[in-house]
């Protein structure tokens, strides 16, 4: 199916542990975001990508790391989860000057 | 200061009424602006896109640009219950080193009331 989609789209985890989120685009945009969005906080950036092992940071990156060996994936990974990870999780493409299209979103819980 | 601000609201509105929804940004060299509509637990959806200075249009809907001033407005004729939401102001940055980002604002709470 064309389109962008988040996997998984609810996750339990633990304190400590490693949590991959995962994005996969079909349209072969350049451009990729990570964003989380808490109550009170609107979309904040974590990492955007421009193009294939092409990566920056965002406004809050502290604590996750991001990979894009192919265009079209671009996962989202918690290296040692804690409680205020707890969020939506929001990845998006687009293509220059265009609108950004948005996966379904994953709910992370850390307890 | 943010890079892209919104009033938080809540904005009340009877239905049938205007509703407006305002957004300032911070950087003079974006070119693209866009607003976003997302109902609690969905994904956000894009509403309107502007590029130029002035009005567009389209349906109930209106986005106004003012690029001296800063300036991003949406305008919600006619406003029903449905289009209770929050309102999400984003900003591109086209140009230099964030190229391609995607700026947000917090966005504004609207409430249609029947």
């Amino acid at each position: 199916d064309a389109g962008i989609t988040q996997s998984p789209r609810y996750k339990i985890t633990e304190t400590g542990r490693q949590v991959t989120l995962m994005c996969h685009q079909t349209w072969s945009h350049s451009y990729m975001f990570w964003y989380r969005q808490d109550l009170g906080h609107g979309l904040r950036l974590i990492y955007y990508s421009a193009a294939a092992d092409i990566t920056d940071k965002g406004e809050v990156p502290d604590g996750y790391v991001v990979s894009r060996s192919k265009t079209e994936n671009f996962p989202l990974t918690l290296e040692s989860a804690t409680r205020s990870q707890t969020s939506v999780y929001f990845c998006a493409s687009r293509t220059g000057g265009s609108e950004a299209f948005f996966g379904q979103g994953t709910r992370l819980t850390v307890v | 200061q943010k890079e892209v601000e919104q009033n938080s609201g809540p904005l009340s509105v009877p239905e049938g009424a205007i509703a407006s929804l305002n957004c300032t940004y911070s950087d003079r060299v974006s070119q693209s602006f866009f607003w976003y509509r997302q109902y609690s637990g969905k994904s956000p959806e894009l509403i309107m896109s502007i590029y130029s200075n002035g009005d567009k249009e389209d349906g109930r809907f209106t986005a106004q640009l003012n690029k001296a001033s800063q300036y991003v407005s949406l305008l919600i004729r006619d406003s029903q219950p449905s289009d209770s939401a929050t309102y999400l102001c984003a900003v591109g940055k086209d140009y230099g080193g964030s190229q391609g980002n995607l700026i947000f604002g917090k966005g504004t709470k609207l409430s249609v009331k029947p």
